[in-house]
């Protein structure tokens, strides 16, 4: 159980471009999801936090206008990285925390973003 | 100071040692605490949860915290080389706020 799958695993766009991110869980209802961001050899960086149907909470430093995130079911939520640029070039990874799971988080497989 | 310290290794180990991978924090408000394994470009995988000072074992894991020292470990015995990986340590406060903070990582490698 508590397993949570990202969509794409890897996208190379080209600058200037928006990318989608989705992420699901798949056997359980996340009311809460998490986006983080890790760079090469460093920890995970929490973004923003969302609950469905709520707007997400975004941690400071990160730009709301330009990582749009929508969760929208108990089962979705996504990450759109606007007007792309190379140094938005990461590893992006979800995670899920679902009703009744107690403050335990489950990592999506990330998505590896390449913005030439 | 940082919220949570961890060694970032590397730490290289042969086939059946024990492994002790450790963190510290500063932030007493932290109430849980949890240890992730991630794979080279792989999302992190929930090892071990614990929410009290003590010891907690699944399998060839040993999760302990000491809370009056701020201090928490992982213990892997008889390690083998699939237990290569980056060791997450990671810590909430509880309430409504869910997020976690993350240690570094700590990079294990075993070795046949």
């Amino acid at each position: 159980g508590a397993v949570v799958s990202q969509h794409p695993s890897r996208v190379i766009c080209k600058s200037g471009t928006s990318v989608k991110i989705e992420c699901r869980s798949l056997d359980f209802q996340a009311t809460t999801m998490f986006w983080y961001r890790q760079f090469p050899k460093q920890s995970l960086m929490l973004m923003a936090t969302s609950n469905e149907g709520s707007k997400a909470t975004y941690e400071q430093g990160v730009e709301k206008d330009k990582f749009l995130i929508n969760h929208a079911s108990l089962t979705l939520s996504t990450l759109t990285v606007t007007s792309a640029h190379p140094e938005d070039s990461s590893f992006y990874i979800c995670s899920a925390r679902g009703q009744g799971q107690g403050n335990e988080q489950f990592f999506g497989p990330g998505t590896r973003l390449t913005v030439l | 100071q940082k919220e949570v310290e961890q060694d970032p290794g590397p730490l290289s180990v042969p086939e059946g040692a024990i492994v002790s991978l450790n963190c510290t924090y500063s932030n007493s408000a932290f109430q849980y605490f949890m240890w992730y394994r991630q794979y080279s470009r792989k999302g992190p995988e929930l090892l071990m949860y614990t929410y009290s000072s003590g010891n907690k074992e699944d399998g060839r894991f040993t999760a302990q915290v000491d809370k009056s020292s701020k201090y928490i470990s992982l213990f892997i015995r008889d390690s083998q080389p699939s237990d290569s990986a980056t060791y997450l340590c990671a810590m909430g406060s509880g309430g409504s706020n869910y997020k976690l903070t993350f240690g570094k990582g700590t990079l294990l490698t075993v070795n046949p």
